[in-house]
């Protein structure tokens, strides 16, 4: 355990499905990020929020929706993705200090397969 | 922006082998330096990390890397290899020009054989 706690750890889901994925981080921490994970490609950033603020949006789909309630909760909102969506999606916190993340720390993951 | 190569995709090595992985990043400013390790279905753990100080540091399970400023590079190294060292290995950057980003490596996969 991390520390960073990701639900559901597998998801399938249609194309014309909504769902979402939920991370909660036990450390304290004032930010939070996702992350998506393909095949054979670098870990790519989607999302940060620093002190529940988006303060960064890595040109994502707008299919993809996060929500980030408090500082310790954060979900993306999925809604009519593609097959290429299909990928494992992290979530990581970190204590944020004159604009640096320290302490990154990654939950396990959702692995999403869109079908 | 910066960005970060690991030119090794797939390492295999017997146990008791040498380990050295490349590690190269684009950035001319002030970066910290982080190697992470993912065991086949585990999450993402911290080997080691880089901000300033001695070039050389030290990470769990034996690992070590040093920071080389002049070549742009933070390459990974662990004398000698176990077979439960078998893991995908990413190096990643934060720089002063986008603080808040890990930008990663595509990864290197690991297999040491028994």
């Amino acid at each position: 355990e991390t520390g960073v706690t990701q639900t559901p750890r597998h998801l399938v889901m249609g194309m014309t499905n909504k769902k979402s994925l939920k991370c909660e981080q036990h450390l304290g921490h004032n930010a939070m990020y996702w992350y998506k994970q393909s095949a054979k490609k670098p870990l790519e950033l989607m999302f940060v929020y620093s002190l529940e603020e988006r303060v960064e949006n890595n040109s994502v789909p707008s299919r993809f929706s996060p929500e980030c309630p408090n500082s310790s909760h954060l979900f993306l909102h999925l809604h009519t993705l593609q097959p290429e969506d299909s990928a494992l999606y992290l979530c990581a916190s970190s204590q944020e200090r004159s604009g640096f993340g320290y302490g990154y720390t990654f939950g396990s993951g959702t692995r999403l397969t869109v079908v | 922006a910066q960005s970060v190569s690991q030119h090794n995709h797939h390492v295999i090595l017997s146990e008791a082998a040498s380990l050295e992985l490349g590690c190269n990043y684009s950035y001319g400013g002030t970066v910290n330096l982080f190697w992470y390790v993912q065991y086949p279905g585990q999450h993402l753990q911290l080997l080691l990390k880089y901000f300033s100080g001695d070039p050389l540091v030290k990470g769990i399970k034996g690992f070590e890397a040093e920071f080389i400023k002049s070549k742009f590079s933070f390459n990974l190294r662990k004398p000698s290899v176990q077979w439960s060292d078998t893991a995908e290995y990413f190096c990643a950057v934060i720089t002063r020009g986008s603080a808040r980003q890990l930008t990663f490596g595509s990864g290197t996969q690991l297999t040491v054989l028994p």
